[in-house]
Order: structure tokens, then C-alpha cells, then sequence
């Protein structure tokens, strides 16, 4: 199985910092790599697919980058609905496997 | 609107079996393959099964192999998760996601259901 680590593990951030967080797949995964964000009591929402590309409707101050095995995700300037655990998950392999999250809130 | 409801989930012991569902809408469900992903207690996302839009294709992560089923119905929109003999570890929320045009990309999720294994 490929397995994903996240760094950090939480942060900490003021409203309007730059937030990145970092991800890496134990194996060559090219580009099949996604974001998720997940609010407590909710469904997660998928913001980045394929890396790099901006699902429809989420706001332009996220972003992916990366391809191989590290990838990054920013948030350009952090907002208080922001609030939630980010994953990262690989597609190129079954089974499918998710980073461990990085929990984002404010300082 | 593409809109998820699971249900089913409740209090089970160990050794027990439940039945999970997932109403779909929105979307023309027999079009798109379909996976479960669980989430215990104080833990991280794991994906736990998945199914092609026909029914004809199922996986399934190694440590619920021959204990859980996939399957779905496509007359009525929805997908299933059978559960036989569950365990302690088996605890968690589960979601229903929607896949995306390419497998493995979870565009769609429902908001869960609590599976609870005690005795």
C-alpha cells in the first residue's frame, strides 16, 4: 500500500497568513494526488484535484502544487472558515490512502 | 444538486452485522463508481471499499476483505454496505462518496453515519 504522510500535524495561524502544509507518498504517484477539507459534523468537501487544479467553486486562495512523491498545498491568506482538518490522498494505487490530516486553526 | 444521505448505522456488538445505505440524487447515479470511507474516533479518512457504476466491479481494503459487501441499485439510487462479523476496530463514521470522472477522486461526500462496535 502507498502510505501518505502530512506535516505539519496541526498549525497554528493569524487571519490573512499564508498557511502551507506538505504531503508525501511513499512511491512515485505522478499526479494523482488530492486535497480535502473536513469541518467537524460535516461532509468533507474536495478542493484540489489532480495536484493542482482548483475544483469548481472553491475559492482561488487555494492551491496545490507537486508531482512524484511531495507535493504542497497553500492557503495565500488564512480565513476564519478556513477552521478544519486538510487531507491528502492518493488515487494511483488501490487501495486508496489518505494522509494522517493536518488540523489548521487560529491563533 | 448532488446530495449524499447515509443511514443505518447504530450499536452493534462484536460479532455483529449491519446493513448501511446511501441515497443518492442529483446525478445519474449508474454513471459513476461509488466508495465507502470511514473515520474512527480521534482518526484520519480511510477508504474502505468502492464500486463501478454497474455493480460489476468491487474493492475492498485488505483488513475488511470477506467481511464486508459492496453492492448497490441502481433502480433506486442507492449503495450499500453490508457488515458482517465487526469488530472492536471497526468503530468509525461512515461516508458515501461520489467518484469523479476518474476513479479514486471522491468529488461528493454525505455527511455520515456512526457505526459503534461494543459490547
Amino acid at each position: 500500500d502507498i502510505q501518505m504522510t502530512q506535516s505539519p500535524s496541526s498549525l497554528s495561524a493569524s487571519v490573512g497568513d499564508r498557511v502551507t502544509i506538505t504531503c508525501q507518498a511513499s512511491q512515485d504517484i505522478t499526479n494523482y494526488l488530492n486535497w480535502y477539507q473536513h469541518k467537524p459534523g460535516k461532509a468533507p468537501k474536495l478542493l484540489i484535484y489532480d495536484a493542482s487544479n482548483l475544483e469548481t467553486g472553491v475559492p482561488s486562495r487555494f492551491s496545490g502544487s507537486g508531482s512524484g512523491t511531495d507535493f504542497t498545498f497553500t492557503i495565500s491568506s488564512l480565513q476564519p472558515e478556513d477552521i478544519a482538518t486538510y487531507y491528502c490522498q492518493q488515487y494511483d494505487n488501490l487501495p486508496f490512502t489518505f494522509g494522517p490530516g493536518t488540523k489548521v486553526d487560529i491563533k | 444538486e448532488v446530495q449524499l444521505l447515509e443511514s443505518g448505522g447504530g450499536l452493534v456488538q462484536p460479532g455483529g452485522s449491519l446493513r448501511l445505505s446511501c441515497a443518492a440524487s442529483g446525478f445519474t447515479f449508474s454513471s459513476y463508481a461509488m466508495s465507502w470511507v470511514r473515520q474512527a474516533p480521534g482518526k484520519g479518512l480511510e477508504w474502505v471499499s468502492g464500486i463501478d457504476g454497474s455493480g460489476a466491479s468491487t474493492y475492498y481494503l485488505d483488513s475488511v476483505k470477506n467481511r464486508f459487501i459492496v453492492s448497490r441499485d441502481n433502480s433506486k439510487n442507492t449503495l450499500f454496505l453490508q457488515m458482517n462479523s465487526l469488530r472492536v476496530e471497526d468503530t468509525a463514521v461512515f461516508y458515501c462518496a461520489k467518484e469523479g470522472a476518474v476513479a479514486g477522486t471522491f468529488e461528493y461526500w454525505g455527511r455520515g453515519t456512526l457505526v459503534t462496535v461494543s459490547s
